[in-house]
């Protein structure tokens, strides 16, 4: 079946604009997250959504940072007032959440920020 | 909160050597570590991974191994093939009842296999 998918696969954005970012989870799956990859780092957790729970925003890093997630399937994370460290890959990834097991992350391709 | 270091940040290896890559955690309480493999411009993808009650598992030429005692874990992949290039990371979580938050992951291993 079909991945998790994000768009724009790339932005270029001047400071200070506002950008919003799209997920589209494997259908089905109850568990969203947003993660962020500054060039040659680890992934940043930024934050976690569970079906009708309230989300775990802990990894936001500003107050410039926000996310929604509609009908509990599509996510747009939503960064306004853009800085140039803002640049980076930003992730989403999407899991199953059943039973007692802990089930895999499926990550998107991502996309790829940049603040001219 | 969870920590998970990783080393090293660069491996280089010949084409049919191993390659180890090791990580360690801070919380004791962490039980599920996987393992993601990431290509380039595209998002990582799980490989292997490992729970508390065990302490090895393979998967043809990748395995992980985990010390609870010393709170590490290493993935070990034999017979390199230069599509084994990419970068790795690894990541720890406390999993809890089917309730879990996020992955706490490393700062990544980039493996260059030559031919």
């Amino acid at each position: 079946g079909a991945g998790v998918s994000q768009s724009p696969s790339n932005k270029v954005t001047e400071k200070g604009k506002d950008v919003e970012l799209r997920c589209d989870p494997i259908s089905g799956h109850t568990a969203l997250y947003w993660y962020r990859q500054s060039l040659g780092q680890g992934l940043e957790f930024l934050i976690y959504f569970q079906g009708n729970s309230a989300p775990d925003k802990s990894g936001l890093p500003s107050d410039r940072f926000s996310a929604e997630r509609t009908g509990g399937s599509v996510s747009t994370l939503t960064i306004q007032r853009t800085q140039q460290e803002d640049s980076a890959v930003y992730l989403c990834a999407s899991r199953r959440n059943a039973g007692f097991s802990y089930n895999e992350q499926f990550f998107g391709p991502g996309t790829r920020l940049t603040v001219l | 909160g969870e920590n998970v270091e990783q080393h090293p940040s660069t491996l280089s290896v010949q084409e049919g050597d191993s390659a180890v890559i090791k990580c360690t955690y801070s919380d004791s309480a962490s039980n599920y570590f996987p393992w993601y493999k990431q290509e380039l411009g595209k998002g990582p993808q799980l490989i292997i991974d490992i729970r508390s009650n065990v302490g090895e598992k393979k998967d043809q030429r990748i395995a992980v191994t985990l010390n609870k005692t010393a709170k590490h874990f290493s993935l070990h992949i034999t017979e390199t093939q230069p599509e084994d290039s990419a970068v790795y990371f690894c990541a720890g979580i406390l999993n809890y009842g089917g309730s879990q938050g996020n992955l706490i992951f490393g700062k990544g291993t980039k493996l260059s296999v030559k031919p």
